[in-house]
């Protein structure tokens, strides 16, 4: 089955820097990646998602990039604000009656 | 609006007792997941279903079991729980043309 492993598990940003979450799948069939935010005792809301026939897609602040052949994924968030300060997974699957794989997640905190 | 709820949102229990946690959706989806989240673990699949005669294992199904009574309902019960199974417990749908989950609420479930 699929495996995704995310990195880093922490990260701390002052406010305005950049962040940047790395995750790799194991999958090369995987053509779905969506990243999640879950803010402090909320539930998971997705914020971006790629699919694998395209190698990046922005949304504001929000940035995600693929390298297929490498088989990772980025999430890139510009010009960090406080409210930015979450818990991000990331997570892929194939077409199809697949499920979602999570990565571990990654707790953003963003110094104002 | 459509929407995810889960009950009860909190629950503590004993070792050795069954225990079934609920899930109801009015957003008319038919796929309905399960997860388990621990601190650093991220988000785990226990159990899916794409329809409601079509019931699949996650990859930590042990110890649990679910029952798709509706499409609109999906309820997974600990037959005897035990301490490890302490943690935070999401519901989740999706739709088959578009696989972004929407999450309940969560249910923190607490084993003594």
């Amino acid at each position: 089955g699929e495996n995704v492993e995310q990195h880093p598990s922490t990260l701390s940003v002052q406010e305005g820097d950049s962040a940047v979450i790395k995750c790799t799948y194991s999958d090369s069939a995987s053509n779905y990646f969506p990243w999640y935010k879950q803010e402090l005792g909320k539930r998971p809301q997705l914020i971006i998602d790629i699919r694998s026939n395209v190698g990046e897609k922005k949304d504001q602040r929000i940035a995600v990039t693929l390298n297929k052949t490498a088989k990772h994924f980025s999430l890139h968030i510009t010009e960090t604000q406080p409210e930015d300060s979450a818990v991000y997974f990331c997570a892929a699957s194939r077409a199809g009656r697949r499920a979602l794989t999570f990565g571990s997640g990654t707790r953003l905190q963003v110094q104002p | 609006d459509a929407d995810v709820t889960q009950t009860p949102r909190n629950r503590i229990t004993k070792t050795g007792k069954r225990i079934m946690l609920e899930c109801s959706q009015t957003k008319g989806h038919d796929r309905m997941y399960w997860y388990r989240q621990d601190p650093g673990l991220g988000l785990r699949l226990i159990y899916y279903s794409f329809d409601v005669k079509d019931i699949n294992k996650g990859e930590i199904s042990d110890g649990y079991s679910v029952s798709r009574q509706a499409q609109a309902k999906f309820s997974l019960s600990l037959e005897s729980a035990i301490p490890n199974q302490t943690a935070l417990y999401f519901c989740a749908t999706s739709e088959p043309k578009n696989n972004e989950q929407f999450f309940g609420p969560g249910t923190r479930l607490t084993v003594l």
